[in-house]
């Protein structure tokens, strides 16, 4: 089955700073890895991806993640956090060898401070 | 182009009324999901639907929960005799087909509250 976590459910930075929301992830073969935001009363908003080829993704609004098939990690960073960067951040997988949903992580409460 | 909507966005039942949810795709999209997302959790998966067909629906409740994505029209979410447990954020996401490797793109929500 497949699985994620993201093992801190709140990530707090100072603006400027850079910054990591970390996840692992879990499936029987080799996966497809989404990052996204959430924030407060809206939808979730994809952030990045990885899909195959370079183990490192950028993304939206500054966003990059890298993949690491050893330590089955897929982090997502920014070099210099912002106040509006303040968000819930949900890291999802999805086995490509199967048909199975995506399944999402319970998410990463970044809090940017001034 | 429009995104990914729903409605309504707050919708509020008695125990044992119904509740409906509607989701329309992204124009071009004709592939539609619904999640459920419990206060500090994460989105579960409920079902994965095509014009006419449910492709999936491992993560639906066997019970009162039912979904359709006719032909014409937006995909519903329908939820008979609510409990005061099924109160949570339901969202629909489309994406334009079934590769694994498309991201989704997700509606606003709607929260439902059951009294």
């Amino acid at each position: 089955a497949q699985s994620v976590a993201q093992p801190e459910d709140q990530v707090n930075v100072a603006e400027g700073n850079p910054l990591t929301v970390k996840c692992t992830y879990s499936v029987s073969g080799n996966p497809y890895l989404f990052w996204y935001v959430q924030y407060p009363n809206r939808g979730l908003q994809f952030l990045l991806k990885y899909i195959t080829g370079d183990n490192l993704v950028k993304g939206s609004y500054g966003f990059e993640a890298e993949f690491n098939k050893s330590q089955t990690s897929f982090h997502l960073k920014k070099p210099s956090a912002l106040v509006s960067d303040s968000a819930l951040y949900f890291c999802a997988v999805r086995d490509r060898s199967g048909n199975t949903p995506l399944v999402f992580g319970k998410g990463t409460r970044l809090s940017v401070i001034a | 182009n429009a995104g990914v909507m729903q409605n309504p966005r707050h919708l509020v039942r008695r125990r044992g009324q119904e509740a409906r949810l509607r989701c329309s795709p992204m124009k071009g999209h004709s592939h539609v999901y619904w999640y459920r997302q419990l206060p500090e959790e994460g989105l579960k998966f409920m079902v994965y639907l095509q014009k006419e067909n449910i492709i999936d629906e491992s993560g639906m409740p066997k019970e009162r929960f039912s979904a359709e994505f006719p032909k014409e029209g937006p995909s519903i979410l329908r939820i008979q005799q609510v409990v005061r447990g099924d109160s949570a954020a339901y969202f629909c996401a489309s994406s334009p087909d079934s590769s694994f490797y498309n991201e989704q793109f997700f509606g606003p929500g709607t929260r439902l509250t059951v009294l």
